[in-house]
């Protein structure tokens, strides 16, 4: 089983849709969560820090489930620039100077007018 | 500011030929990485440096070597290229390690034949 899990999608919506996707992490140790985006050909850039509590950026929601291992990205009331991958990042403390940070392969959104 | 730069953009390269990435940031940072990202297998960590000076293999370092001779710099080389180095490689920099943002350069696509 993968460290880090996503469905790679992709997922078709329409302009104004509510879309959520979940990442899956194995290892109870984890301690910090990310949402990065990406798009078409270009490096992947922080959308938003995960909090135990869950946050709130706007339009976009991210919550963690600590009990069932997963974290969640929900975007409300599409734009069409929304269209992008979205990768979770999922930090274990393991002593390293780096962490142990991996990353999910990515969930395709595409929003369609 | 210009962030994290890479040259060159794109490369093409035949088997056994070598060539070095080059990695720039102007943000002072300490943490330097570089990954690799292929289609279906999200970002996987080649090496990493905590300092000038310092390098350590990250996930996947076979067939690649860096250096960190200046604190901007960090650099990736492949000394005999191989079809499966072909990817697109990503630097990134941070201020520590661990749980802290990650701004990455804008990629090298590389086709080994």
């Amino acid at each position: 089983r993968k460290e880090v899990e996503q469905d790679p999608g992709p997922f078709n919506v329409p302009e104004g849709a509510t879309v959520a996707f979940n990442c899956t992490y194995s290892n109870s140790a984890s301690q910090s969560f990310f949402w990065y985006r990406q798009d078409c050909r270009k490096e992947p850039k922080l959308l938003m820090s995960v909090y135990s509590s869950g946050n709130e950026d706007g339009r976009f929601t991210a919550q963690l489930n600590r009990a069932s291992q997963y974290i969640s990205l929900l975007i409300r009331d599409s734009k069409l620039s929304d269209s992008a991958t979205y990768l979770c990042v999922v930090i274990r403390a393991g002593g390293t100077s780096y962490g142990k940070l991996t990353f999910g392969q990515g969930t395709i959104l595409t929003v369609h007018p | 500011n210009a962030g994290v730069t890479q040259t060159p953009k794109f490369r093409v390269l035949k088997t056994g030929q070598s060539m070095t990435l080059l990695c720039a940031q102007d943000m002072n940072h300490e943490y330097m990485y570089w990954y690799r990202q292929d289609p279906g297998m999200g970002l996987r960590l080649i090496h990493y440096s905590v300092g000038e000076g310092t390098t350590a293999k990250g996930e996947v370092p076979d067939g690649y070597n860096v250096s960190r001779l200046k604190k901007q710099n960090f650099l990736l080389g492949l000394e005999s290229a191989a079809p499966s180095q072909t990817s697109v490689y990503f630097c990134a920099s941070s201020n520590s390690g661990g749980d802290t943002r990650l701004y990455f350069g804008p990629g090298t696509r590389l086709t080994v034949t």
